[in-house]
């Protein structure tokens, strides 16, 4: 079963705009990703969230979490047409990364 | 550093028939995942091994689905008879603590 669920499940915006996509789950968590999957390939980490952490930075990314609603939200800033992919939340309930629990996945189209 | 390695990238079979995935992870990865990955959806996680035994198996169909990671290296699966649901993309991944590196996946077509 999928825990974290994205939203909206498909976004597209112009190059040069903020694109920002939410993920909810549903119980406790050690951390959580999120990652991006190009069309026809493997998916890649982006960035990794702790429980205990409330912001993170990385390049043009910004992740919250907010634990007491249980919700993610990423935020791509001065978007460019390669970051047109597929985006996933996974959550981590054991801390050690043994077991994601992956979402269903937003798809962001950037316009050029 | 290689990243993981799948083979074959496309493998399109008739039902009822055998088909096998390999996976060569990146090395010093302890960790291997097997996922299934249907279209709309995130991946599945089917196994995990931590070097060449599997300690999480709950998720596998066992009935027709196989895995083995002989010499905690790379690993097989393989699905025997497939079944025209099991169309999907199969995914390997290994892993730090802190991250999972996936490969390209192998996209099985079941006609």
């Amino acid at each position: 079963s999928q825990q974290g669920e994205e939203d909206p499940q498909a976004l597209s915006i112009q190059e040069g705009e903020n694109a920002t996509m939410n993920c909810s789950y549903k119980t406790s968590i050690n951390n959580l990703q999120w990652y991006r999957q190009n069309s026809g390939r493997g998916l890649v980490h982006l960035i990794l969230i702790r429980s205990n952490e409330r912001e993170k930075h990385s390049g043009r990314l910004r992740v919250t979490l907010d634990t007491s609603k249980k919700s993610s939200s990423l935020l791509i800033t001065a978007s460019r047409a390669a970051d047109t992919a597929s985006y996933f939340c996974a959550t981590d309930h054991t801390g050690a990364n043994s077991k994601l629990t992956f979402g269903k996945g937003i798809t962001l189209s950037v316009r050029p | 550093e290689a990243g993981v390695v799948q083979s074959p990238r496309y493998k399109i079979i008739e039902k009822k028939q055998p088909v096998a995935f390999w996976c060569n992870p990146i090395s010093g990865h302890n960790t291997l995942y097997w996922y299934r990955q249907n279209l709309g959806q995130g991946p599945e996680l089917l196994i995990r091994y931590e070097n060449e035994e599997a300690v999480d198996d709950s998720q596998l169909p066992k009935d027709r689905f196989s895995a083995e990671r002989l010499k905690g290296v790379d690993s097989t699966l393989k699905i025997q008879p497939a079944e025209l649901g099991d169309s999907a993309v199969y995914l390997c991944a290994s892993s730090t603590v802190t991250e999972q590196f996936f490969g390209p996946g192998t996209r099985l077509t079941v006609l």
